[in-house]
């Protein structure tokens, strides 16, 4: 069974740029998390989808960042425009409702220059 | 607010030798914990989960860790260290019961040495 995939995995682009991360959750999971780890602070909570809804998006960190989910597979993650401190890990997780278990992709992971 | 942390930016351990990563929490109801490993390059992996089940539980890779309540601490342990060992582990915690939200620690570098 595939895992959470994220690509890229890499994405280098200047201040002002726009960049879209997606992730491809485990097949059948409904819940599916972003969370991001800027250099040398924790892994924080982004956002989180049930199906197509955005069920939580309280870690979002400004307007600048736009998460969709449309039919409830696979999400994208858009940043536009892109800032210095933006540049991070960016982690998505999809949820297994009967083992209680979440599943995270290897990162995506973004330098702003 | 919920918060977790971890004691020790950097562990260094040889290998064979026990291996104790400190995990403490700030806690107003009871808590769901996590211990999550992530080797270089690769995803982050659950090593083990408490929930209000046994106190002691047990991981993946002979890692184990106690709940302790009186001490807020869910400390990780191994008896015996190997090379593939080496990795960042995060411990986590969640007062959903679920994996909403989950709010982790800064991480543990552990370095396995011959």
């Amino acid at each position: 069974e595939a895992g959470v995939t994220q690509f890229p995995s890499h994405s280098v682009i200047e201040k002002g740029q726009t960049v879209t991360l997606r992730c491809d959750p485990i097949s059948g999971h409904d819940n599916l998390y972003w969370y991001r780890r800027v250099m040398g602070k924790e892994i924080k909570f982004l956002l989180h989808f049930v199906k197509e809804s955005k069920q939580d998006e309280s870690g979002m960190p400004n307007n600048r960042f736009l998460a969709e989910r449309t039919g409830g597979t696979y999400s994208t993650l858009k940043v536009q425009p892109a800032e210095l401190e933006d540049s991070g890990v960016y982690f998505c997780a999809s949820w297994d409702r009967d083992t209680g278990e979440l599943f995270f992709g290897e990162g995506s992971r973004l330098t702003v220059l | 607010a919920q918060s977790v942390t971890q004691l020790d930016s950097h562990v260094s351990v040889s290998e064979g030798t026990p291996v104790l990563l400190r995990c403490n929490y700030s806690s107003s109801y009871s808590p769901s914990l996590f211990w999550y490993v992530q080797h270089p390059n690769k995803g982050l992996q659950l090593l083990l989960k408490y929930t209000s089940a046994a106190t002691l539980v047990k991981g993946i890779n002979g890692f184990e860790a106690e709940f302790k309540k009186s001490e807020t601490s869910f400390h990780l342990t191994k008896p015996s260290a190997h090379m593939s060992d080496a990795a960042e582990y995060f411990c986590v915690v969640s007062y959903t019961g679920t994996a909403s939200k989950l709010t982790f620690g800064t991480g543990t570098r552990l370095q396995v040495t011959l």
